[in-house]
């Protein structure tokens, strides 16, 4: 059974400073994975996505896989209000399914 | 580029009545859509998967009769819970497929639904 673990937090952030979002997942065989943000009341909108080992960077966002340790981060660069929501880590399965982390709740603070 | 709408956005419906919720991707061809629901302060939990012209795979624990998915076409799937209860009150979702290179999925803006 595939697993994706999150700290459900809340993470407090002050504003500006760097936010550090961390996701394990238990098959060993797994490619691809997802980050997603979601803010209280709103459907999940992606954020990005990673398949190789190493850092993608888009904007102020670094994700992060290490497949050898099996765990997937999410890196929020000067932090903004804005940013506080539930981030959500997922593994991509068969048929397009995803397994779905159960979400790091992010405040920023001012 | 890859927008999912879904209408309605909110309803409120008596005990009993059916309620169908529709499932757009506006600017692509949807390999699977998929539908879930959400709890207030709960996790997403993946109700069906849908292909076009296929019966929809349903997860455990989900009825089928009662959730009745329509996948007309490529870019639209249809959920209907019908004979609504209280309980089915929830915000629903769907996602479409944008498949090619790494297959990911695209939210719609979901559906909140009130049963009284």
């Amino acid at each position: 059974q595939k697993e994706v673990e999150q700290n459900s937090g809340p993470l407090s952030v002050p504003e500006g400073a760097i936010a550090s979002l961390n996701c394990t997942y238990s098959d060993r065989g797994s490619q691809s994975f997802f980050w997603y943000r979601q803010y209280s009341g709103k459907s999940p909108e992606l954020i990005m996505f990673i398949y190789s080992n190493g850092d993608k960077e888009d904007g102020r966002f670094t994700a992060q896989l290490n497949k050898a340790s099996q765990y997937v981060s999410l890196l929020i660069r000067d932090s903004q209000p804005s940013d506080s929501a539930t981030y959500l880590c997922a593994d991509l399965y068969s048929n397009y399914q995803l397994i779905w982390g159960a979400g790091t709740k992010l405040i920023i603070k001012p | 580029g890859a927008v999912v709408s879904q209408h309605p956005s909110r309803v409120i419906c008596k005990s009993g009545t059916s309620v169908k919720i529709e499932c757009r991707s506006l600017d692509f061809q949807a390999t699977t859509m998929f539908w879930y629901r959400q709890f207030p302060k709960q996790s997403l939990m993946l109700m069906a998967t849908s292909n076009e012209g296929s019966k929809a795979t349903y997860e455990q624990g989900v009825e089928k009769d009662k959730f009745l998915i329509n996948h007309a076409s490529l870019t639209l799937s249809t959920l209907t819970v019908t004979s609504a209860h209280p309980e089915d009150s929830s915000f629903y979702i769907c996602s479409a497929t944008l498949a090619g290179g790494v297959e990911t999925q695209y939210f719609g803006p979901g559906t909140r639904l009130l049963v009284l």
